[in-house]
């Protein structure tokens, strides 16, 4: 168990439809990092927040938006769905923001219809 | 943006074999990470290298910075090393977010 928590686990909705993917990090950790792992793509940087900022974009559609709370949980938000959009989101937690280790989510798989 | 490049893509192992899986990337970096995803998806962080050789248990990882190399082997592999190995290099421009490998694919046979 590497204390960091995704919610759902699983999720199945419909092409356009919006979703809110949700990440508790580690106690301790200001940086939360989202990542997408598609069978096509692999796995890609999505969007780096730490301490409540957004600090690096990576791959994100302009469809994809994220922000992390005061509480240091942070959530991502998928809007107008598409097919290709099915993937395994993960979050990962890391206690700054110069390389250290990070420790990964058990992951929300989205399957689009 | 750093190529991560892995070989092999997929590996069949008898148990109690030595495994090398080889990570190389093109840009000079601070530190690379090994990840292991198990066949349910979930990621750990096995290894973070900046410099020389870590093991733990019966991993070792070696980096070799001018080279821009690095080798994850697994020494007596069994049946639950079976899983994805994954390198990824940190980005200080992405403020160290991963760039990752496509992963290698390990299968141990009994």
């Amino acid at each position: 168990d590497s204390g960091v928590t995704q919610t759902p686990k699983h999720l199945i909705t419909a092409t356009g439809q919006r979703v809110t993917l949700r990440c508790s990090p580690r106690s301790g950790d200001l940086s939360v990092y989202w990542y997408q792992q598609s069978l096509d793509q692999g796995l890609q940087f999505l969007i780096h927040y730490y301490n409540g900022e957004e600090r690096a974009k990576g791959n994100i559609l302009e469809r994809f938006s994220a922000q992390q709370f005061p509480d240091l949980h942070s959530e991502l938000n998928l809007s107008s769905l598409e097919l290709g959009d099915s993937a395994l989101y993960f979050c990962a937690s890391a206690v700054g923001t110069s390389g250290p280790t990070q420790y990964f989510g058990p992951g929300t798989r989205l399957l689009v219809l | 943006k750093n190529e991560v490049e892995q070989s092999p893509q997929n590996l069949t192992a008898q148990e109690g074999e030595f495994i090398t899986i080889n990570c190389s990337y093109s840009v000079g970096i601070s530190a690379l990470h090994w990840l292991q995803q198990h066949p349910g998806g979930g990621i750990v962080s096995l290894f973070m290298l900046s410099s020389g050789k870590k093991k733990h248990g019966r991993l070792i990882a070696t980096i070799n910075i001018q080279e821009k190399h690095s080798s994850l082997h697994i020494t007596a592999s069994h049946p639950r090393d079976s899983a994805v190995y994954i390198c990824a290099v940190a980005d200080p421009n992405s403020g160290y977010a991963l760039n990752f490998g496509k992963g290698t694919s390990l299968l141990v046979t009994p």
